[in-house]
């Protein structure tokens, strides 16, 4: 059973393009992320959800927009896709707020050609 | 502007031997410091981590050495194992108020040789 699971795994595309990534736990958290792990491996937040509601927006472009339809679930949808965006996306999840640890998904590789 | 600072950038250590990676911290209001292992292809796993009242916490061959007043703290793998090759990195973050983000540093490469 895997506790936190991305699809898809690997997500090739043309610039301009509208592209989504879905994330789904199993673990029965509260706060859901979006992290953004660049070639250089530099991780960081992109955003950060906590019972459906938005709760941290690291000054991410508006073409990135974060959809949590239920605790379980945080979709990533971004438009207009740009080369600078190929990168790798995880999700992660924690117990909520005061609980720190976090356990992130596999990845979604983009690579916007 | 960086604000956890991680070194080296790689390290090549014989099987056996101890592996140690340093991070610096500037924010002051950071109270729990995590280290995550990331294996290629994977996300990051939590190794271990450690609250800013404790200068040491030890899980198994991993030990965090924690310096408040320096605002430091590093990663110590003794009898590292080939197993052990992965990318590695520190983070920092507030249990309150700062919303469980992580701020990672830059990562390590490691690789443990035979």
């Amino acid at each position: 059973d895997t506790a936190v699971s991305q699809t898809p795994k690997y997500l090739v595309t043309q610039m301009g393009n509208d592209k989504s990534i879905k994330c789904e736990q199993n673990l029965g958290h509260d706060t859901m992320y979006w992290y953004k792990q660049d070639s250089k491996k530099f991780l960081k937040i992109m955003f950060s959800y906590n019972n459906k509601e938005l709760i941290i927006n690291e000054t991410v472009p508006n073409r990135f927009s974060p959809k949590s339809p239920d605790k379980a679930h945080l979709n990533l949808h971004i438009n207009s896709l740009e080369l600078g965006d190929s990168a790798v996306y995880f999700c992660a999840s924690s117990k909520g707020q005061g609980y720190t640890e976090a356990f992130f998904g596999q990845g979604t590789r983009l690579t916007v050609v | 502007q960086q604000q956890v600072k991680q070194s080296p950038q790689s390290l090549i250590v014989q099987k056996g031997g101890i592996s140690i990676i340093n991070c610096a911290y500037e924010n002051t209001a950071f109270d729990y410091f995590p280290w995550y292992q990331q294996f290629p292809g994977k996300g990051p796993a939590l190794l271990i981590a450690i609250r800013p009242d404790v200068s040491e916490k030890k899980e198994g061959r991993f030990t965090i050495s924690f310096n408040k007043s320096a605002k430091q703290f590093s990663l110590h793998i003794m009898d590292s194992q080939p197993g052990d090759s992965a990318t590695y990195f520190c983070a920092a973050s507030r249990i309150t108020g700062g919303g469980n983000k992580l701020t990672f540093g830059t990562g390590t490469q490691l690789k443990v040789e035979l």
